[in-house]
C-alpha cells in the first residue's frame, strides 16, 4: 500500500511569490494534517482537515490556508512567502480525528530566496 | 501548557557505546500518549514507539529502550550498543486536542552522532 506522498519534494521560491503544496494521505484515511519545520527545530502544526472541513489551525497567519478535497487529498497554500517561510513542510495522514497514528510523509523542502 | 522538551541539543557517542536521549513532557489531560520519531536526513519522520499513560511497563524492542515514568513526567529512549545507522534526529512527541483539533506537539529533537 502507498504511504503519504508529497509533491513537489523540493522547489525554490522567490520572496513575495505563492507556492501551493499537495498532499495524498494514505488510501482511506480522511485526516490531514499539515506541519512546518524549520532547520534545526521540531515540527510545528498548521493545519488539520478532517471529512474537508478545517478543524485545526496553529499559530501561524493567514497567509496560510489550506483546502481538503472529495477524494481527501490536500493543498496548503502559502502567499506573499517570506525568506522565514523556508522550511520542510510535512503533511501527516490519520484515519481519523485522533492524532493517536498518524503518517508522515516525506515532506516538501520549500526554499525563499 | 502542553509541551514536551528535549534537553539535549546534540550528542555525539562511539559506535557500540549506549545512548539515552531525554524526554520530558507537560501535559493537562489525565490520559495521554507520547511518541518517539526518528527523522534521517533524508527528512521523513519514522515512527518508532507509542506509550499510553496507562502503561508504565518499559518497552524494549531489540536495541531500542523506553523507560516511562509518570512521577517525573519524562519518557527517555535508550539505544544500546549504537550503531552508526542510528544517527539521526530523534523527536520526543505528545498528541493532544481529542475534542478539537488533533495535533502532535513535538520537542526540538536531539541530533545523535554515533562515530565509527
Amino acid at each position: 500500500d502507498a504511504g503519504v506522498t508529497q509533491s513537489p519534494t523540493h522547489l525554490i521560491k522567490t520572496r513575495g511569490q505563492h507556492v501551493t503544496l499537495r498532499c495524498s494521505p494514505i488510501s482511506g484515511h480522511k485526516s490531514v494534517s499539515w506541519y512546518q519545520q524549520v532547520l534545526g527545530q521540531g515540527p510545528q502544526f498548521i493545519f488539520q482537515y478532517y471529512e474537508k472541513e478545517e478543524r485545526g489551525r496553529g499559530n501561524f497567519p493567514d497567509r496560510f490556508s489550506a483546502r481538503q478535497f472529495p477524494n481527501y487529498s490536500s493543498e496548503l497554500n502559502v502567499n506573499a512567502l517570506l525568506l522565514g517561510d523556508s522550511a520542510l513542510y510535512l503533511c501527516a495522514s490519520s484515519l481519523g480525528r485522533t492524532p493517536y497514528e498518524q503518517y508522515f510523509g516525506p515532506g516538501t523542502r520549500l526554499t525563499v530566496t | 501548557a502542553q509541551k514536551v522538551t528535549q534537553a539535549q541539543t546534540e550528542i555525539s557517542v562511539v559506535e557500540k557505546e549506549d545512548v539515552t536521549l531525554d524526554c520530558v513532557y507537560e501535559t493537562r489531560d489525565t490520559t495521554y500518549y507520547l511518541f518517539w520519531y526518528k527523522q534521517p536526513p533524508s527528512g521523513e519522520l519514522v515512527f518508532l514507539i507509542r506509550r499510553n499513560s496507562f502503561d508504565e511497563q518499559n518497552e524494549i524492542s531489540g536495541r531500542y529502550s523506553w523507560n516511562f515514568q509518570k512521577s517525573t513526567s519524562s519518557f527517555n529512549f535508550t539505544i544500546t550498543a549504537s550503531q552508526v545507522v542510528d544517527s539521526a534526529v530523534y523527536f520526543c512527541a505528545l498528541p493532544t486536542g481529542y475534542s478539537s483539533a488533533s495535533k502532535i506537539i513535538f520537542g526540538s529533537g536531539t541530533r545523535l552522532s554515533i562515530r565509527p
